[in-house]
């Protein structure tokens, strides 16, 4: 039982390299998001995706492109990096079909990104 | 725009003891909310999932409570243990189905 897989789970990058980040989830879960997380801070929603083709800007999208081209993949892409994208990233899914307002999401294990 | 507290920030207490951790939130206008843990290094663990309709959870020796109209719900943690030291964060869901998140009260329980 899977449930949502992101990759990797440590990444160190040079300023200016670009990287994907992979989150993959098995529950045919409509609605995809990414967060990131940052000392002292909620996590923050950089972009989701309600299905297959159809993606949105959350509260911090600059520095980040996705695609969703499958129900069961969303892959995050920093095209390229800077120091400030230093964090932790998280990969969530959850139902959005009818009675979605009541469902809970699930995550995946997180990705710690550091930029030097 | 949905505001989402967690007070305190940090808390340390000897264990055995039965504590309350609290969220608030600006907008009464949610789905539900939902309790996670963080482990130091590690991922989120959902621990509680309360709908707009309910005023409490209960798993094991944990219990959340909701009051919609006045924007809070507590995380009661009963007879505490060391295991119990993390972070524990809490996110409301509105309506664009988007969760909105508090910044987390850090739990440590001395031994």
């Amino acid at each position: 039982n899977a449930g949502v897989t992101q990759t990797p789970k440590f990444q160190v990058l040079k300023t200016g390299q670009s990287m994907t980040l992979q989150c993959a989830q098995d529950m045919n879960h409509e609605y995809m998001s990414w967060y990131r997380q940052d000392p002292g801070m909620g996590l923050r929603l950089i972009h989701y995706s309600v299905g297959a083709g159809i993606t949105d800007q959350g509260e911090v999208p600059n520095g980040y492109n996705v695609s969703r081209s499958t129900t069961e993949d969303f892959p995050l892409r920093l095209l390229s990096a800077a120091p400030s994208q230093t964090s932790v990233y998280f990969c969530a899914s959850s139902y959005s079909g009818k009675g979605a307002q009541t469902t809970e999401a699930f995550f995946g294990q997180g990705t710690r990104l550091t930029v030097v | 725009k949905q505001e989402v507290t967690q007070i305190p920030a940090a808390l340390s207490v000897p264990e055995g003891e039965n504590l309350v951790l609290n969220c608030s939130f600006t907008d009464s206008a949610i789905y539900n909310l939902q309790w996670f843990r963080q482990d130091p290094g590690k991922g989120l663990t959902s621990l509680l999932l309360i709908q707009s309709s309910q005023r409490e959870q209960t798993s094991g020796r944990l219990n959340a409570s909701l009051d919609k109209s006045s924007g809070r719900s507590t995380l009661y943690i009963a007879a505490s243990q060391p295991g119990d030291s993390a972070t524990y964060l809490c996110a409301v869901k509105g309506s664009n189905y988007q969760l909105i998140w508090g910044a987390g009260t850090k739990l440590i329980i001395k031994p």
